[in-house]
C-alpha cells in the first residue's frame, strides 16, 4: 500500500548547523517527492521537489537526495537558521496510482533551530 | 504574489451544527483540493476537484461532507452536522494546469473547533 513517512519527529540543531531531514517510502513504484515547510499557524509550503530519475536535486540552501535502493529520501539544509525552524513533510502525489494529484503527507519532523 | 486565502481563520460551532469553510484558489489554477490536520498529526488528503466535479475523494470524506465551487473564484467545504472528531485544521490548495509539476500552493488553513 502507499506509504511515505519519516524515521524521525524531532531534530534541534544549532545556528549555523546542517540539518537532514530523512523519510522513507514504501513503493518502489514512486517517481515523484515533494518537501513540504510548514511553519506556525501556516500552511505547508514547497520547498523542493525530485524525479525517480534523479538521485539529488540542489535548491538554495537545499538539497533533496533521492536513494531508491532503499526506498529513502533526504532534505539537507545548510547553515540552518532560525527562520527554518517549522515541521517538513516529504510528500508524494498520486500514491496509489491515482491521477489528479493528491498529495500524501509523511509524518513530520519537527526542526528546531537554537540561536 | 499569488495565493490561495481561507476565511475564516478560525470557525467555532457546536456539534451537529452545518459549517462552511471558503477558499479562493489562485486565478488560473484549475485543480482545488482540500486536506485536514488533526492536532500534531500529519496533513491528511480529503477531495480532489476539477473541471466543476470531484475527481477523487478520501474515506474522511463521507456523506457529512461537500464540496462546491460556486462560482468562478470560491471553493467551499461544507460539513453538515459537525461532529467533535471533525476539529482540525481545514486547508485549501490549488495548483495549474500540467501533471508533470504537481506543486500545489496550499492557503493558511481554517481552524475548527466543534464543541
Amino acid at each position: 500500500g502507499e506509504s511515505v513517512g519519516l524515521h524521525l519527529p524531532t531534530l534541534s540543531v544549532q545556528e549555523g548547523d546542517n540539518s537532514i531531514i530523512n523519510c522513507a517510502y514504501s513503493n518502489s513504484a514512486s517517481d515523484y517527492f515533494i518537501w513540504y515547510k510548514q511553519e506556525s499557524g501556516k500552511g505547508p509550503q514547497f520547498i523542493i521537489d525530485i524525479r525517480s530519475n534523479m538521485d539529488k536535486r540542489q535548491g538554495q540552501r537545499v538539497t533533496v537526495l533521492l536513494n531508491k535502493t532503499v526506498k529513502h529520501l533526504s532534505l539537507q539544509i545548510a547553515a540552518t537558521q532560525p527562520g527554518d525552524s517549522a515541521v517538513y513533510f516529504c510528500a508524494e502525489p498520486n500514491a496509489g496510482g491515482t491521477s489528479y494529484g493528491k498529495l500524501t503527507f509523511g509524518q513530520g519532523t519537527i526542526l528546531t533551530v537554537h540561536p | 504574489e499569488p495565493e490561495v486565502t481561507q476565511t475564516p481563520s478560525h470557525q467555532v460551532t457546536q456539534m451537529g451544527q452545518e459549517v462552511i469553510l471558503r477558499c479562493v484558489p489562485i486565478s488560473n489554477h484549475l485543480y482545488f483540493y482540500w486536506y485536514r490536520q488533526i492536532l500534531g498529526q500529519k496533513v491528511e488528503f480529503l477531495v480532489s476537484f476539477y473541471n466543476n466535479e470531484i475527481s477523487e475523494k478520501s474515506e474522511i470524506f463521507d456523506d457529512q461532507f461537500s464540496v462546491e465551487r460556486p462560482d468562478g473564484s470560491n471553493f467551499t467545504l461544507k460539513i453538515r452536522s459537525t461532529k467533535l472528531e471533525d476539529s482540525a485544521m481545514y486547508f485549501c490548495a490549488s495548483r495549474p494546469r500540467g501533471r508533470d509539476k504537481n506543486i500545489q500552493y496550499f492557503g493558511a488553513g481554517t481552524r475548527l473547533s466543534v464543541l
